[in-house]
């Protein structure tokens, strides 16, 4: 399958503090998404982006969908602590049968 | 979205064993999805479940280990069987409504085989 890399794999923040974290592949997507998975709980979409150079915005989180197609970044603004949990993204491609692949994840702490 | 609820929430379970694991759905979707997602890992999809037809999977899964049933446009169940400790994992129900559209998630079921 494909492989999407995410960075950085984990992160220590102070609440307040804003967050970074992109998702790079070696194959072209026609949609990104965003996820956060709480501890117990299955994923939930945050962000979905539909065209290359999009700029999106859900409260306090803005994801980008990159130019080249090949990468995407979520950033989170002002950081409370139930942003806690994993964030994963997602690429999703218009061929072949399985066409949504997961990346590897990053865990986030905030510290209050 | 679509409210999608799974049963059991999680399990302890004896190696040899099987469980079944129910998804269903509030309303009418046109795809529904399962993946196991192992510890600390991301999601991996064993299977596409389709309506009145034997489920597609994916590499590294066989019907005979994940038997998926899907009825209608609103229920699915996954049956891991044979359980072995490297089955521990969590397992989750996705839909969609189309087969390239975004996927959304029950809250899965965690399953430990002692």
């Amino acid at each position: 399958g494909q492989q999407l890399n995410q960075s950085p794999q984990s992160m220590f923040i102070q609440e307040g503090e804003d967050v970074s974290m992109n998702c790079t592949s070696s194959s072209i997507f026609n949609t990104w998404l965003w996820y956060k998975q709480d501890p117990g709980e299955g994923p939930v979409l945050l962000i979905a982006l539909y065209k290359a150079g999009e700029l999106t915005s859900n409260g306090r989180l803005t994801a980008q969908f990159g130019i080249t197609r090949k990468d995407s970044f979520l950033n989170i603004s002002a950081s409370i602590p139930s942003d806690v949990g994993i964030y994963f993204c997602a690429g999703l491609t218009l061929t072949g049968a399985n066409n949504l692949f997961f990346g590897t994840g990053t865990r986030l702490t905030v510290i209050p | 979205s679509a409210v999608i609820s799974q049963k059991p929430s999680r399990d302890i379970c004896q190696r040899g064993t099987s469980l079944t694991i129910q998804c269903q759905v509030d309303s009418q979707v046109t795809m529904m999805f399962w993946y196991r997602q192992q510890p600390g890992q991301s999601l991996t999809l064993i299977a596409t479940a389709n309506q009145g037809s034997e489920a597609t999977y994916e590499s590294g899964f066989v019907i005979d280990k994940f038997p998926i049933s899907r009825p209608n446009l609103t229920f699915s169940t996954l049956t891991v069987s044979n359980m072995s400790p490297e089955d521990s994992s969590i397992y989750l129900c996705s839909v969609g409504q189309g087969p390239r559209t975004e996927a959304f998630f029950g809250q899965g079921t965690r399953l430990t085989v002692v």
